[in-house]
């Protein structure tokens, strides 16, 4: 059959705002997340990462939390700006051994001024 | 700041001919890998490629894919009879390690006719 394109959920915000990116994960196994933008035309750009024995890291404006209960990610940006609207996506390793990455179906960032 | 470069941008191929995506990885980085995106889908794991063999690969990469480290700066990914379905961007990734943040290329779209 067909294959049918992925609707990509789309957050909107204002400059300057905060934004927060959600991604449920699908497997209890894995140990090892990343969040990548990618903007048109480009590869993913790798963001920040974050390992199963901890639930919250943070970078330049960025904060990654996990919460393994119920197998959620989430990116928070602080003062969004214009150059961070892209499509981001969380990725997930599947679990102990294996270094591929599982990438979720992103989240479409747009940023208005 | 190193980046992971890929050749050509976009590769234009009929159906049943072979193709060989170039990349040029991070210099220090010794772990490879291969994923490709369909238009509208999500980012796909192919292979990865660690200490000149295959370490894991997919479903996707059947007999027709291969991958080579045909010197100390190249990695190659050959499609030996290409389909319609093959046609997607095709990322190139390395990491200096496994489960480390993996590095991607701005890819290389493939367009079968």
């Amino acid at each position: 059959g067909e294959s049918v394109g992925l609707h990509l959920p789309t957050l909107s915000v204002q400059e300057g705002d905060n934004s927060i990116i959600n991604c449920a994960y699908s497997n209890s196994a894995s140990d090892y997340f990343i969040w990548y933008k990618q903007e048109s035309g480009k590869g993913p750009q790798f963001i920040i990462d974050i390992r199963s024995n901890m639930d919250k890291r943070q970078g330049q404006r960025v904060t990654v939390l996990l919460n393994k209960t119920v197998k959620h990610l989430s990116l928070q940006i602080a003062a969004t700006q214009p150059g961070d609207s892209a499509v981001y996506f969380c990725a997930e390793n599947g679990g102990w051994g294996t270094d591929k990455l599982i990438f979720g179906t992103g989240t479409r960032l747009q940023v208005f001024p | 700041e190193p980046e992971v470069t890929q050749t050509p941008s976009h590769q234009v191929t009929q159906m049943g001919q072979e193709v060989i995506l170039r990349c040029v990885p991070i210099s220090n980085h010794l772990y490879f890998y291969w994923y490709r995106q369909i238009l509208g889908q999500k980012v796909e794991f192919l292979v990865s490629f660690y200490n000149n063999e295959i370490s894991e690969k997919s479903e996707i990469f059947d007999d027709q894919f291969s991958v080579e480290r045909p010197d100390g700066s190249n990695f190659t990914l050959k499609i030996r009879s290409t389909k319609l379905e093959d046609s997607a961007m095709y990322f190139c990734a390395s990491g200096d390690r496994g489960n480390q943040p993996q590095h991607f290329g701005d890819g290389t779209r493939l367009s079968i006719l």
